[in-house]
């Protein structure tokens, strides 16, 4: 079956220090790995994607992350936390046959970030 | 461009009624996708509609229901309303260009609570 575990429902990180939320996925062939951010009251926004190349993806707001295809991981990453940078974070892939643009979300991570 | 469009924001209905949302996706997008967002399930794909067919569907009941019109504006129609129906409902939409992007973008979501 396809899925995608966040196994931390929060993570709690002083400001200024980096922070790293973890997202590892299960699906048959090579997925499109994406990582979602949704503050209160608020639908998804877009920070970044693995496609394919590099493992290394940057993204918006400072964010990146890396995609580990042995570990099947695709951890969110940031060298330097802000105070606005907490909400909600969503994992999520698309297989990459058949799906269309169907995604399947991990449960999601609370990203608390402490003055 | 104008983001994702979602109408009503908030409803509030009856158990055994049934409801419409609506959703406008960013101009130039075809795909447009709904997804169901609740505390215990999480985010679920309801369906994807493409050129006003449907080539995706989750696992839902019969009584979530969508379309989409020639200008790819979607609406999801769900009959008999349950309390369990009560939801956070986002739309997004997405490029299908050749090349295309492959994210989606979300809309504020349609929030419906079931009494």
């Amino acid at each position: 079956a396809q899925s995608v575990a966040q196994p931390e429902d929060q993570v709690n990180v002083a400001e200024g220090n980096p922070l790293t939320v973890k997202c590892t996925y299960s699906v048959s062939g090579n997925p499109y790995l994406f990582w979602y951010v949704q503050y209160p009251n608020r639908g998804l926004q877009f920070l970044l994607k693995y496609i394919t190349g590099d493992n290394l993806v940057k993204g918006s707001y400072g964010f990146e992350a890396e995609f580990n295809k042995s570990q099947t991981s695709f951890h969110l990453k940031k060298p330097s936390a802000l105070v606005s940078d907490s909400a909600l974070y969503f994992c999520a892939v698309r297989p990459f046959s058949g799906g269309y643009n169907k995604l399947i979300f991990g449960a999601g991570t609370r990203l608390a970030v402490h003055p | 461009k104008a983001g994702v469009t979602q109408t009503p924001r908030y409803l509030i209905k009856t158990r055994g009624q049934q409801v419409t949302l609506s959703c406008s996706p960013i101009s130039g997008h075809r795909s447009v996708s709904w997804y169901q967002q609740t505390p215990g399930q999480g985010l679920q794909f309801l369906f994807e509609y493409f050129s006003e067919t449907q080539r995706n569907k989750g696992n839902f009941p019969g009584r979530f229901s969508g379309r989409q019109f020639s200008n790819s504006r979607s609406e999801m129609n769900v009959s008999t309303l349950e309390l369990g129906d009560s939801a956070l409902y986002l739309c997004a939409s997405s490029s299908t260009l050749a090349g295309g992007n492959y994210e989606q973008y979300f809309g504020p979501g349609t929030r419906l609570t079931v009494t």
